[in-house]
């Protein structure tokens, strides 16, 4: 069966310090990769999706950044945290476009 | 642009009785509708997916969907307090060219009294 893995599962960083945060997903081959953000008081907000090594597209424009280096891993990264980056970020995966997609177990990230 | 609306709530049911959760959409191209499950904390989990007008049942869980009006419901028969949560309904439309994620509503706060 397939399986998502994230972390870490909370982070605190102060303003202006690196991020990066790991998904990795077991099961399955070439599946559709997605960073989603939510903050609180609001709804998911998809940041980054992939559909295949080396291959990101961008929703969002902000400070943020998403890298695919191997099939079934996908970073997001910082160069420098801004407080307005809190939230709680969740890593998904789809098998197939236009189909559903599973979570990860998340990171609450707090800047400080 | 894409919108998917959700009342937020809260929705307070007794328990073992229905619960009913609406969602609409704005994007008539949507062709793949998805219901999760949100505990405080929590990561979503998938409920239920739906492709095609009418109902689908899964064991307590029904899902509705109406293309032509653009909505899309959930029904939670004979409700637990463990049913208490936040439901995201979340849409999907046929990429273009390449893999594009579900849009969600901002989810509806249930709570299940006993």
């Amino acid at each position: 069966s397939q399986t998502i893995h994230q972390w870490p599962a909370t982070l605190v960083q102060p303003v202006g310090s690196p991020l990066s945060l790991e998904c990795t997903v077991e099961g399955t081959s070439n599946p559709n990769l997605y960073w989603y953000r939510q903050a609180a008081g609001r709804g998911l907000q998809l940041l980054f999706y992939s559909v295949g090594i080396g291959q990101i597209s961008s929703e969002v424009p902000q400070n943020l950044s998403a890298s695919r280096p191997q099939d079934r891993q996908f970073i997001l990264s910082s160069k420098k945290l801004l407080l307005s980056d809190s939230g709680f970020y969740l890593c998904a995966w789809s098998e197939l476009t236009n189909t559903e997609a599973f979570f990860g177990q998340g990171t609450r990230l707090t800047v400080v | 642009q894409k919108e998917v609306e959700q009342n937020s709530g809260p929705l307070s049911v007794p328990e073992g009785a229905i619960a009913s959760l609406n969602c609409t959409y704005s994007d008539r191209g949507s062709q793949s509708f998805f219901w999760y499950r949100q505990y405080s904390g929590k990561s979503p989990e998938l409920i239920m997916s739906i492709y095609s007008n009418g109902d689908k049942e899964d064991g307590r869980f029904t899902a509705q969907l109406n293309k032509a009006s653009q909505y899309v419901s959930l029904l939670i028969r004979d409700s637990q307090p463990s049913d208490s949560a936040t439901y995201l309904c979340a849409v999907n439309i046929i990429p273009r060219g390449g893999a594009d994620g579900l849009t969600f509503g901002k989810g509806t706060h249930l709570i299940i009294q006993p």
